[in-house]
């Protein structure tokens, strides 16, 4: 799976907007973008995925970039809740590598 | 709970012991992996089984890590002899299927070697 680039640390404060960065200059045509967050004592939670089109659900939303080398996660309204390590993964649907690869992620604060 | 069921939530033991975590996925889930997470560091993917097929064990760190998982559902990770570089949270997951599906986390097993 290719590689993905995130900002160590991200600092909002609450019920603001929250965009978090993800670059993935060698994406490939088949991979997709999965987001997942890590809340404190938790395991990860899958927050969204895409391919081309900007995706909505009720956690978030995602905006993929035209070229697909970079997307950004959207937070609408941030909550204390949402304090959270947010991964940025590409998939390749079909592949032989089932797991998923984890890098760093952005550890985003949110201040009251 | 529908949810990932891990067990214990916590393990305390001593160097050179042998310890079992157990990982009950969500009913029908076909794929089942494990990771473990050492502390402040980012999850460590060690072996995954899908349905019937030979498990991938190409991320166990050594041979006294084993796993396996009897009917297609729950599944043991075997640690022996452990040593304290074994410390960490161990998390397991499932999906409906190999790809592309979302994988659902269970909260853990955090383990302690003395």
């Amino acid at each position: 799976d290719a590689k993905t680039t995130q900002p160590n640390s991200m600092e909002s404060n609450e019920e603001e907007p929250v965009h978090l960065p993800c670059n993935h200059s060698t994406i490939s045509g088949t991979d997709y973008i999965h987001w997942y967050r890590q809340l404190p004592s938790q395991g990860p939670e899958y927050v969204i995925h895409g391919l081309t089109s900007n995706v909505n659900n009720r956690m978030a939303s995602l905006a993929i970039a035209e070229d697909r080398k970079s997307s950004t996660l959207i937070l609408h309204r941030a909550t204390l809740r949402d304090a959270a390590v947010y991964y940025c993964i590409l998939r390749r649907d079909g592949g032989s590598q089932g797991n998923l690869i984890f890098g760093k992620g952005t550890k985003l604060s949110v201040k009251p | 709970g529908a949810g990932v069921s891990q067990s214990p939530s916590n393990k305390v033991t001593e160097k050179g012991k042998d310890v079992e975590l157990r990982c009950d996925p969500i009913s029908g889930h076909t794929a089942l992996y494990w990771y473990r997470q050492s502390l402040g560091q980012g999850l460590e993917f060690l072996i995954y089984f899908q349905g019937n097929s030979a498990p991938d064990k190409s991320g166990l760190p050594s041979d006294r890590f084993s796993a396996e998982r009897t009917g297609g559902s729950v599944s043991t990770l075997t640690i022996q002899r452990t040593q304290q570089e074994d410390s960490a949270v161990y998390l397991c997951a499932s999906s409906l299927a190999r790809g592309g599906g979302p994988q659902h986390f269970g909260d853990g097993t955090r383990l302690s070697i003395l």
